[in-house]
C-alpha cells in the first residue's frame, strides 16, 4: 500500500497568515492526489483534486501543487472558517490512502 | 443538490452483520463509480470499497475483502455494503462517498455518515 504522511500534524495560526501544509508519498504517484477539509462534527469536503485543479466553489485563497512524491496545500490569508483538519489522499492505486490529517487552530 | 443519506448503522456484536444502504439524489446516480470511507472517531480515514457505474466491477481493502460486499441497485439509486463477520476494529462513521466524473478519482461528495460500533 502506498503510505501518505503529512507534516506537520498540527498548526497553530492566525487570520490572515499564510499556511503551507506539506504530504509525502510512498512512492511516486505522479498528480493522483487530493486534498480534504474536515471540520467537527461533518463529513470531509473536497478541496483540490489532482494536486492543483481548485473544486468547484472552493475559494481561490486555496491552492495545490506538486507531482511525484511530493505536495502541498497552501491557504493564503487565513479565514475564520479554514479553522479544520486537512487530509491528502491519493488516488493513483488502489487501496486508496489518506494522510494522518493536519489539524489547523487558531493561535 | 446532491444528498447522499446512509442509514443501517448501529451496535452489533464481534462476529455479527450489517447492511448499510446509501439514498442518492440529485444527481445522475448510474454514471458516478461510488465508495465507502470509514472514519474511527477522532481519527483518520480509511477506504474500504468502490464499486463502478454499473455494478460489474468491485475492489475492496484488503482487510474487509471477503467480509464486506460492496452493491449498487441504480434503478433505486442506492448503494449498499454487506458487513459480516465484523470486528472491533470495523468500528466507525461509515461515509458512502461519489466519485467525481472530472479527472481521476476524488471523493466530490460525501453522505453525513453511519455510525458502526463493533462490541467484543
Amino acid at each position: 500500500d502506498i503510505q501518505m504522511t503529512q507534516s506537520p500534524s498540527s498548526l497553530s495560526a492566525s487570520v490572515g497568515d499564510r499556511v503551507t501544509i506539506t504530504c509525502r508519498a510512498s512512492q511516486g504517484i505522479s498528480i493522483y492526489l487530493n486534498w480534504y477539509q474536515q471540520k467537527p462534527g461533518k463529513a470531509p469536503k473536497l478541496l483540490m483534486f489532482s494536486a492543483s485543479s481548485l473544486q468547484s466553489g472552493v475559494p481561490s485563497r486555496f491552492s495545490g501543487s506538486g507531482s511525484g512524491t511530493d505536495f502541498t496545500l497552501t491557504i493564503s490569508s487565513l479565514q475564520p472558517e479554514d479553522f479544520a483538519t486537512y487530509y491528502c489522499q491519493q488516488s493513483f492505486h488502489t487501496p486508496y490512502t489518506f494522510g494522518q490529517g493536519t489539524k489547523l487552530d487558531i493561535k | 443538490e446532491v444528498q447522499l443519506v446512509e442509514s443501517g448503522g448501529g451496535l452489533v456484536q464481534t462476529g455479527g452483520s450489517l447492511r448499510l444502504s446509501c439514498a442518492a439524489s440529485g444527481f445522475t446516480f448510474s454514471t458516478h463509480w461510488m465508495h465507502w470511507v470509514r472514519q474511527v472517531p477522532g481519527r483518520g480515514l480509511v477506504w474500504v470499497s468502490r464499486i463502478n457505474s454499473d455494478g460489474s466491477r468491485t475492489t475492496y481493502a484488503d482487510s474487509e475483502n471477503g467480509r464486506f460486499t460492496i452493491s449498487r441497485d441504480n434503478a433505486k439509486n442506492t448503494l449498499y455494503l454487506q458487513m459480516n463477520s465484523l470486528r472491533p476494529e470495523d468500528t466507525g462513521v461509515y461515509y458512502c462517498v461519489r466519485d467525481s466524473l472530472v479527472g481521476a478519482t476524488s471523493f466530490d461528495s460525501w453522505g453525513q455518515g453511519a455510525l458502526v460500533t463493533v462490541s467484543s
